[in-house]
Parts: C-alpha cells; sequence; structure tokens
C-alpha cells in the first residue's frame, strides 16, 4: 500500500495568513493526489484533484502542486471558514490512502 | 442537486453483521461507481472498497476482504455495504461517496457502534 505521510499534523494560524500543507506519498503517484477538507462532524469536501485542479465553487485562495511524491496545500489568505482538517488522498492505486490529517486551529 | 443519503445510526453487538444504505439522486446512478470510507471515532479517513454501479465490478481494501460485500440497486438508485463479523474496532462513522479515483460528492454518515 502506498503511504500518505501529512506534515504538520496540526497548525495554528490567524485569519490572513498563507498556511501551507505538505503531503508525501513512499513511491511516486505522478499527479494522482487529490485534497479534501473536513469540518467537525461534516462529510469530507473534495476541493482539489489530480494534483492542483480546483473544484468547482472551492475559492481560489486554494491551490495545490507537486509530482511524483511531493504535493503542497496552499491557502493563500486564510479565512475565518477554513479552519477545518484537511486530507490528502491518492489515486494511483489501490487500496485509495489518506493522509493522517492537518488540523487547522485559529491563534 | 447531487444527493447522497445514507441510513440512520446503528449499534450492534460483536459478531453481528451491519448494512447500510446509500440513496443516490440527482444524477444518472450508473455512470458513477461508489466507494465507501470510513473513520473511526477521531482518526482519519479509510478507504474500504468501490463498487461499479454499471457492471457491479467490486475492488475491496485487503485489510476487510471476506468480511465485506457491496451491492447495489439499480431500481432504487441505492448502494449498499453490509459489514459482517463485526468486532469493536468496526466502531466508526461509515461514508458513501460518489466516484472510484476521487470522491467529489459524499453521503451525511452513518454512525456504526460495536459494543457488548
Amino acid at each position: 500500500d502506498i503511504q500518505m505521510t501529512q506534515s504538520p499534523s496540526s497548525l495554528s494560524a490567524f485569519v490572513g495568513d498563507r498556511v501551507t500543507i505538505t503531503c508525501r506519498a513512499s513511491q511516486s503517484i505522478i499527479n494522482y493526489l487529490n485534497w479534501y477538507q473536513q469540518k467537525p462532524g461534516k462529510a469530507p469536501k473534495l476541493l482539489i484533484d489530480a494534483a492542483s485542479s480546483l473544484q468547482s465553487g472551492v475559492p481560489s485562495r486554494f491551490s495545490g502542486s507537486g509530482s511524483g511524491t511531493d504535493f503542497t496545500l496552499t491557502i493563500s489568505s486564510l479565512q475565518p471558514e477554513d479552519f477545518a482538517t484537511y486530507y490528502c488522498q491518492q489515486s494511483y492505486n489501490t487500496p485509495r490512502t489518506f493522509g493522517q490529517g492537518t488540523k487547522v486551529e485559529i491563534k | 442537486q447531487v444527493q447522497l443519503v445514507q441510513s440512520g445510526v446503528e449499534v450492534k453487538k460483536p459478531g453481528a453483521s451491519v448494512k447500510v444504505s446509500c440513496k443516490a439522486s440527482g444524477y444518472t446512478f450508473t455512470r458513477h461507481g461508489i466507494s465507501w470510507v470510513r473513520q473511526a471515532p477521531g482518526q482519519g479517513l479509510e478507504w474500504m472498497g468501490w463498487i461499479s454501479v454499471y457492471n457491479g465490478k467490486t475492488n475491496y481494501a485487503q485489510k476487510i476482504q471476506g468480511r465485506v460485500t457491496m451491492t447495489t440497486d439499480t431500481s432504487t438508485s441505492t448502494a449498499y455495504m453490509e459489514l459482517r463479523s463485526l468486532r469493536s474496532d468496526d466502531t466508526a462513522v461509515y461514508y458513501c461517496a460518489r466516484g472510484f479515483a476521487d470522491f467529489d460528492y459524499w453521503g451525511q454518515g452513518t454512525l456504526v457502534t460495536v459494543s457488548s
């Protein structure tokens, strides 16, 4: 199975800050990498697929980059509604695997 | 609008089985597969497997293969996930989600508690 490792596991930031979350795969997954946002008690929401393709309706302050084994999710200016847990997920092969999550909290 | 609506809370004893349903609406059911993802309390996301609604083909995570069966009923646009021989570590919120590579729509989740 492909292991997905996110860092950091949690972070505290102010509204307006630029936030970067990284995701590393245990082998090359080319660009088969998706990002999700999950708020407490809610289902995850797909933000980005294919490493950098923003889903319709997702604010442009979210962006994704990377290829091979190293990927990044960036929030250019953190908004109050962005405080949540973020997960990466590989779709290179099965079983699909997720990172352990990065919890973004208010500072 | 696309919606996936899941069945309600389940409480089961160890060794029992549970069957969770996921009713789809707002799109052509046979055009997209359904994946199942679970989340233990306070933990991350775990993909359980996928079913092609078009032809019934399945792909299960090895960890639960042999205990899980995913099916669909195209007449009611409903997907089902049955998990057998339940253990305490199967306690989780179970989600259905549309897709095989990425999951663009999700059900609201079904809490399954396994406790004696």
